[in-house]
Parts: C-alpha cells; structure tokens; sequence
C-alpha cells in the first residue's frame, strides 16, 4: 500500500463547477500538507501549503486537512479551462524536509 | 519563476552510456532535490542536498549518484544508464531547514534511454 494515495482521474467537469480532489494518507507523523499544480510539460508549481488540520483559503482554492482522518482535499470554485492540469498532494513529517507525493489527479475543465 | 534552470532539457541516449543532468539555480537556496516522476508513481526522491558536499539518498537512489560543488549546482549523473531509467527528471529547491520550507520545482528534463 502506498503511503500517499490519490485517485488518477481523468475528473472532467464543465466550467463553473466546484471541484474536489483529495489524497489519503498512511503514516501519522505528516505535519505539512502541500498541493502542486502541474501542467503539461512542465513542473509542479505550488498552489496551497498548510499546516496541521484545518482550512487555508486562497482565492478560488480552498485547502482542507483533517488529520484524524488522514484526509486532505483541495477545492476549486468557479473552475476555469485555464484550471485544467495535474494536481499533485504532497506531504511531510515536521522534522526533515522529505516530501512524500500522491500520484497526481489529472483534472479538465470544459468551456 | 523560482530560478531554477534544469539542463538538458531533452535527451535521448543508449543504454550503457554515462548521463549527466544538471540544476542550476539563483536562489542561494541551501537545500536542492532531484525527483524523478513517471507514471502512476507520481514523484519520488532521487537524492538531496543539504549542503555544498552534503548530500543524502532518497527513496530511489539505486543506479544515481550527485554531486554539489557550488550552492547553486547540483549535478545527477546515470553511470551507466538503463532503460528502466527513462522517466522525466525535476529538480527542486527549498530556501530553509526542515518541512517548513516548501520546495519549487524546475520544468524538468525528459531522458530517454533506448
């Protein structure tokens, strides 16, 4: 079983929509939680970093962490085409600086 | 952008061969990171730097070994590269000690080995 678990996708979903992704997790130790869009050809480039449980918002991206489930979701309000990549969740303890990542959800948003 | 260079950005070369693939970085950020990403494993941990000559393996270091000489330099070389290295490279950078720094990441480099 892999540590960090995330569904594939494709998720496709009509612009406008509220979006969710989220990512499972095994080992209690993780701390920080990170969410990377990645589009294609090109590398991750961070949208939300949060730490412990609770909620970050930021624009239209909305960060969630619930520890006791081992559960982080990231949701996308009023999605755009421009919105359309790879989201990656990442993960560490608080002591080291190692990131365990999810496999990416691909993510299409049609216009 | 985090100033961040990768290079190659391309390569394709035959098994056996020797590779080298280098981060470049404006940064002066202490910590760098090289990943390797394929599919269905998302990214995984090549080797890290904490340091100029502190380097550390990370979940997949069989195969790899790097080198830092220079705080903005990081080299991953394939001494004799295999066909199961063939993947998308990204090197990363972080600006401080511990989970607290986040790490940005370069647009990798795409190595094929036929």
């Amino acid at each position: 079983q892999k540590e960090v678990e995330q569904d594939p996708g494709p998720l496709s979903v009509p612009e406008g929509a509220i979006v969710s992704l989220n990512c499972t997790y095994s080992n209690s130790a993780f701390q920080y939680f990170m969410w990377y869009r990645q589009y294609s050809r090109k590398g991750p480039e961070l949208l939300m970093y949060t730490y412990s449980s609770g909620n970050k918002e930021d624009g239209r991206f909305t960060a969630q962490v619930d520890k006791s489930s081992k559960y982080i979701s990231l949701f996308i309000r009023d999605s755009q085409p421009s919105d359309s990549a790879t989201y990656l969740c990442a993960m560490s303890a608080e002591y080291g600086n190692k990131l365990v990542f999810g496999a990416g959800t691909i993510l299409r948003v049609k216009s | 952008d985090a100033g961040i260079t990768q290079s190659p950005r391309h390569k394709v070369t035959e098994t056996g061969t020797p590779v080298t693939l280098r981060c470049h970085q404006t940064e002066n950020h202490r910590y760098m990171y090289w990943y390797r990403q394929d599919p269905g494993h998302g990214l995984r941990l090549i080797h890290y730097s904490y340091g100029v000559k502190d380097t550390d393996k990370g979940e997949v270091s069989d195969g790899y070994s790097v080198s830092r000489s220079k705080t903005e330099d990081f080299l991953l070389t394939l001494e004799s590269a295999t066909s199961s290295q063939t993947s998308v490279y990204f090197c990363a950078i972080s600006g401080g000690q511990g989970a607290a720094q986040p790490q940005h990441f370069g647009d990798g480099t795409r190595l094929s080995i036929l």
